[in-house]
């Protein structure tokens, strides 16, 4: 199956600091990459969908001016959290495409686990 | 109504049982359908995918899945303690952009030894 990767895997921050996130597909090409965050005990919440040399579109309720996403290339999409705070705690991960259209299967990176002091 | 529904559980099933675990819905244009395995503090891997209703099996794991129903399974056999994890059914949402998955609250399930 297709390899995705995350890094860091967990990263501690002090209140009000950016933390930079990585999300890699090692042995394909990611057309679409999708960001999620997931509190203790509740399912995965869609962030964004990351296509690759076009911005990102965000779910309802998310900030796009504090999650800023960048997918510069096929095979790299990254996720900045600015200014974080102790609310944006969570489990970050990454899934991607190959963009075969409708349905295809996500794969998904290891995740980044956040806490902000 | 949520989109996809699960029992949250916890589904605790003797070891060498067969787990079932269910997964309905509400989006009749759904055409692709997924099972993810999730360990405490993992992220999701991949366990089945089904397209066409009937059945796929795969090993130990056989998913169902009926359209008309609006209803996707996964049944475990033989089920091991290493299978004890969140299992969420994820679904193609195409009236929200083809690629986007809906999932569920996922299904806690215990294989008891």
């Amino acid at each position: 199956g297709a390899v995705v990767s995350q890094h860091p895997s967990r990263v501690i921050c002090k209140s009000g600091t950016s933390v930079k996130i990585e999300c890699r597909s090692l042995d394909f090409q990611a057309t679409t990459m999708f960001w999620y965050r997931q509190f203790p005990k509740q399912s995965l919440m869609l962030m964004a969908t990351s296509n690759e040399g076009s911005k990102a579109t965000y779910e309802q309720g998310v900030e796009k001016d504090k999650f800023l996403i960048n997918h510069a290339s096929l095979t790299l999409s990254t996720l900045t959290v600015t200014s974080a705070h102790p609310e944006d705690s969570s489990f970050y991960i990454c899934s991607a495409t190959g963009g075969g259209g409708a349905g295809e299967t996500q794969y998904f990176g290891p995740g980044t686990r956040l806490l902000v002091l | 109504q949520k989109e996809v529904e699960q029992n949250s559980g916890p589904l605790s099933v003797p070891e060498g049982a067969i787990a079932s675990l269910n997964c309905t819905y509400s989006d009749r244009g759904s055409q692709s359908f997924f099972w993810y395995r999730q360990y405490s503090g993992k992220s999701p891997e991949l366990i089945m995918s089904i397209y066409s209703n009937g059945d796929k099996e795969d090993g130990r794991f056989t998913a169902q899945l009926n359209k008309a129903s609006q209803y996707v399974s996964l049944l475990i056999r033989d089920s091991q303690p290493s299978d004890s994890a969140t299992y969420l059914c994820a679904v193609n949402a195409p009236n929200f952009g083809n690629e986007k998955l809906t999932f569920g609250t996922g299904t806690r399930l215990t294989i008891i030894p």
